[in-house]
């Protein structure tokens, strides 16, 4: 079966302008965590979505938001780009929150120049 | 901040078993451990997890001691596909519910 998909596998943007990553969960997989990966702070969480509900947030600012749709796709977004915001973007996939074992996507590769 | 601590590198022969430690000593009853491994470039990879039993699946086996404050992930049969960065994971309860915290892991090179 079709892993965890996300798009654009990279993308270049100009500081201030924002962004809008994708991800496809694993089909059946009704919750979405996104996680934002640098070499200075590692893997660090961002936030989680079950049922087009954020359930989990991490300490990020306001401008990382997000969303999931009916279909358990779901979309984040950065406003007002920073140069600090180049990173991997990875999201996960899971039956639903809690205990269970999460599938990653290969990840957004995004660079803000 | 990562309730886990592993050692940042370590080597191992191929073929031989590869034995990463964690130590998670402030764990909690309902708290699982879990094992993802990153291969560079790629997304983290789900290997195992557990709560108190010892668990083995195709890819490895996750030994946990009794009281819980330390876990073993033991590779049989190393390969140099094997080569990534290891962690170990508690999942942490946070104020908007629970997520993933994920260290530093351990870089494990598999040498030929």
């Amino acid at each position: 079966k079709a892993g965890v998909t996300q798009t654009p596998r990279y993308l270049i943007k100009t500081r201030g302008q924002q962004v809008t990553l994708s991800c496809s969960p694993i089909s059946g997989h009704r919750s979405v965590s996104w996680y934002q990966q640098t070499p200075g702070q590692g893997l660090q969480f961002l936030f989680e979505y079950f049922s087009e509900t954020q359930r989990n947030k991490g300490n990020f600012p306001g401008r990382f938001s997000g969303r999931q749709f009916s279909n358990s796709r779901s979309e984040m977004n950065v406003s007002t780009l920073e140069l600090g915001d180049s990173a991997l973007y990875l999201c996960a996939s899971s039956l639903r929150p809690s205990n269970y074992g999460y599938t990653f996507g290969s990840g957004t590769r995004l660079t803000v120049v | 901040d990562a309730k886990t601590t592993q050692p940042p590198s370590m080597d191992c022969a191929e073929g031989r078993a590869a034995n990463l430690p964690c130590n998670h000593s402030t764990i909690s009853g309902n708290e699982y451990v879990y094992w993802y491994r990153q291969i560079h470039s790629q997304g983290p990879q789900y290997i195992i997890h557990g709560l108190k039993n010892n668990e083995t699946n195709e890819m490895a086996s996750l030994i946990i001691t009794e009281d819980r404050k330390s876990s073993t992930l033991i590779l049989p049969h190393a390969t140099l596909r094997d080569t990534a960065v290891y962690y170990c994971i508690v999942r942490v309860k946070h104020n908007y519910g629970q997520n993933f915290v994920f260290g530093p892991g351990t870089r494990l090179s598999v040498l030929p």
